[in-house]
């Protein structure tokens, strides 16, 4: 079954740039929606925004100026950038796939990203 | 934006109790929403989907119903396993939001 694994810094700098990859094993990565949810404990669960396997997105409105996610098929990964960080955007950053009646299933483990100097 | 609103925040049940908790939606989202039971240091697993199409490998103890703005999720039978926090979802619009969430709890 497909399995989704987050990686990057577990720490970034104020004003910096937050950047995640998550790769995707035990199924294909093309025909699909794939997204990334962070979860605070000031703000719960959080939908950032989802790319297609072609490479179109779509971000949460609330988040949109901030957020470019990218992907790269040859890798089976798709990746989330959120520039212009503050403490607000610490939290638990998980990969998803995005499927019917816009389900988040299945999840990755979940990284915890902390913005701090 | 659509709020998502669940109630109780927090629930005391025991093995065996019938348990309800309540989502509400803001605006009229027909049966766009989805639960999903999460537990601590895990990912969201999802439960129902459609407000009331049982996500497959969940047990039929779980069931979902509702639709325009409130909705219900029931356990008929609490297991050891069910304590846990429930969380509805918005499939509906764009920011696809999730309620506060219910923490479910031993008595």
């Amino acid at each position: 079954q497909v399995q989704l694994q987050e990686s990057g810094p577990g720490l970034v700098k104020p004003s910096e740039t937050l950047s995640l990859t998550c790769t995707v094993s035990g199924g294909s990565i093309s025909g699909h929606y794939w997204s990334w949810v962070r979860q605070s404990p000031g703000k719960g669960l959080e939908y950032i925004g989802y790319i297609y396997y072609s490479g179109s997105t779509s971000y949460n409105p609330s988040l949109k100026s901030r957020v470019t996610i990218s992907i790269d098929t040859s890798k089976s990964r798709f990746s989330l950038k959120l520039n212009s960080v503050t403490a607000a955007d610490t939290a638990v950053y998980y990969c998803a796939r995005l499927g019917q009646w816009e389900t988040f299933d299945p999840w990755g483990q979940g990284t915890l990203v902390t913005v701090s100097s | 934006d659509i709020q998502m609103t669940q109630s109780p925040s927090s629930l005391s049940a025991s093995v065996g109790d019938r348990v309800t908790i309540t989502c509400r939606s803001s605006q009229n989202i027909n049966t766009y929403l989805n639960w999903y039971q999460q537990k601590p240091g895990k990912a969201p697993n999802l439960l129902i989907y459609a407000a009331s199409t049982l996500q497959s490998g969940v047990p039929s103890r779980f069931s979902g119903s509702g639709s325009g703005t409130d909705f219900t999720l029931t356990i008929s039978s609490l297991q050891p396993e069910d304590f846990a926090t429930y969380y509805c979802q918005d499939s509906y619009t764009t920011s696809r939001t999730f309620g506060q969430g219910t923490k479910l709890e031993t008595k």
